[in-house]
């Protein structure tokens, strides 16, 4: 089983839409948590980290539940900007320097 | 630039050829990390230094994989007798902190005919 999986998608929305993408982890000791964005044949770079009290940047929220083991990344008021892959990304549990990245999932927003 | 820089950015290879890439991290920055990301999917570990130390190989494919950061800057990562199945981008990322940010170099995309 692997340690992050993600719906590959793609989840094709309308501009102005609100979008959300779940991932789960294997690990429930897992303590850090985060969302990279990657664009077409570009390096992924940090979105948001995830807090357990959840976090909000501007129309991104993040939250992670614990209890179900899944992190979820809320978009508001999509621009076709936010065209990219969203990896979702777990720390090592034995290691805390060793990172695992989901598969990703597919955003395309239409005009 | 300040970021990570990789060369090459892009390799073709011969199967059973010889390839090094390269990586330069962000100046400082103690972690370094490589990453193997194939068409369609997210990175893989391949193996994390801290300084020169390799502290984490679990995830090099096989024996034909090795890297090193030997002055505890920049990294190698040289892969023998390449197969065609070693064709992906070879991501490297370097970090100020335990557990922080990442930052990625651009890749290196490597093809083996």
């Amino acid at each position: 089983r692997k340690e992050v999986e993600q719906d590959p998608g793609p989840f094709n929305v309308p501009e102005g839409a609100t979008v959300a993408f779940n991932c789960t982890y294997s690990n429930s000791a897992s303590q850090s948590f985060f969302w990279y964005r990657q664009d077409c044949r570009k390096e992924p770079k940090l979105l948001m980290s995830v807090y357990s009290s959840g976090n909000e940047d501007g129309r991104f929220t993040a939250q992670l539940n614990r209890a179900s083991q899944y992190i979820s990344l809320l978009i508001r008021d999509s621009k076709l900007s936010d065209s990219a892959t969203y990896l979702c990304v777990v720390n090592g549990v034995r290691d805390f320097n060793k990172f695992y990245f989901g598969s990703g999932t597919k955003l395309n927003v239409k005009p | 630039g300040a970021g990570v820089s990789q060369s090459p950015r892009y390799k073709v290879a011969k199967r059973g050829q010889d390839v090094a890439l390269r990586c330069d991290p962000i100046s400082g920055h103690v972690s370094l990390f490589w990453y193997q990301q194939a068409l369609g999917q997210g990175p893989e570990f391949l193996t994390y230094f801290q300084n020169e130390a390799q502290l984490d190989k679990s995830g090099l494919p096989s024996d034909r994989f090795f890297a090193e950061r030997p002055e505890g800057s920049v990294s190698t990562l040289k892969i023998q007798r390449t197969q065609q199945e070693d064709s992906a981008v070879y991501l490297c990322a370097s970090s100020s902190q335990t557990a922080g940010e990442l930052f990625f170099g651009e890749g290196s995309r490597l093809t083996v005919l």
